[in-house]
């Protein structure tokens, strides 16, 4: 069974910095596109950020673009979220999810979600 | 990009049928069969119920079905029961290469 299980988030100001981290178990981490996907408190989905199998490929929300960069460590089955400049509407729970990419269509497996804060 | 149109919320009674649906446009829904469907009980993370428009991952009953018709998709769920109260989103890959997630549908069983 597929497990993917995020962690780093926490409460930062506004203008900081933080480093999520989302480790993978139970399939071959390095075969699929990975993304992290979030969603504000009582909102909706918003795509944030998806990177190919080997890293060769990233693609962000506008409303990231510049900010956030996202990486992976397929010996660790790892995938990370750099968290830079956030703001006040950064706020959300931050799942990280198997899937995306041109090659995909959907996010067959998400984990159980980390909660960032930025507020002063 | 803006996010795909769904109702705020549909209702039903047990053993009836709901249709959600997903209005995007030809730069989404219209251009690609990419779109996936998500159910999200409250305090959950998403599950994936549909994808490629019509398809149900091993696991997801058939009263799930999902269609297609230019830039509108559609959710329809079948003899409705208690357990699937529970907020739907669809989801669409674009042409700029991103994806978008609809606004979200609360569903209500009576």
């Amino acid at each position: 069974q597929v497990q993917l299980v995020e962690s780093g988030g926490g409460l930062v100001k506004p203008g900081g910095s933080l480093r999520l981290s989302c480790a993978g178990s139970g399939s071959t981490f390095s075969d699929y596109y990975m993304s992290w996907i979030r969603q504000a408190p009582g909102k909706g989905l918003e795509w944030v950020s998806y990177i190919s199998s080997s890293s060769s490929y990233t693609n962000y929300a506008g409303s990231v673009k510049g900010r956030f960069t996202i990486s992976r460590d397929n010996a660790k089955n790892s995938l990370y979220l750099q968290m830079n400049s956030l703001r006040d509407e950064d706020t959300a729970v931050y799942y990280c999810a198997r899937g995306g990419g041109s090659s995909s269509s959907h996010f067959d497996y998400w984990g159980q979600g980390t909660l960032v804060t930025v507020s002063s | 990009q803006s996010a795909l149109t769904q109702p705020p919320s549909v209702s039903g009674s047990p053993g009836q049928s709901v249709t959600i649906s997903c209005t995007g446009t030809s730069s989404d829904v219209g251009s690609y069969n990419r779109v996936s469907w998500y159910q999200q009980p409250p305090g959950t993370a998403p599950k994936l119920m549909i994808y490629e428009v019509s398809n149900r991952p091993s696991g997801v009953p058939d009263r799930f079905s999902g269609s297609k018709s230019g830039n509108t998709a559609s959710l329809t769920i079948s003899g409705l029961q208690a357990e699937d109260e529970a907020d739907y989103y669809c989801s669409s890959y674009t042409s700029s290469s991103t994806y978008v997630f609809g606004t979200g549908t609360k569903v209500t069983v009576l």
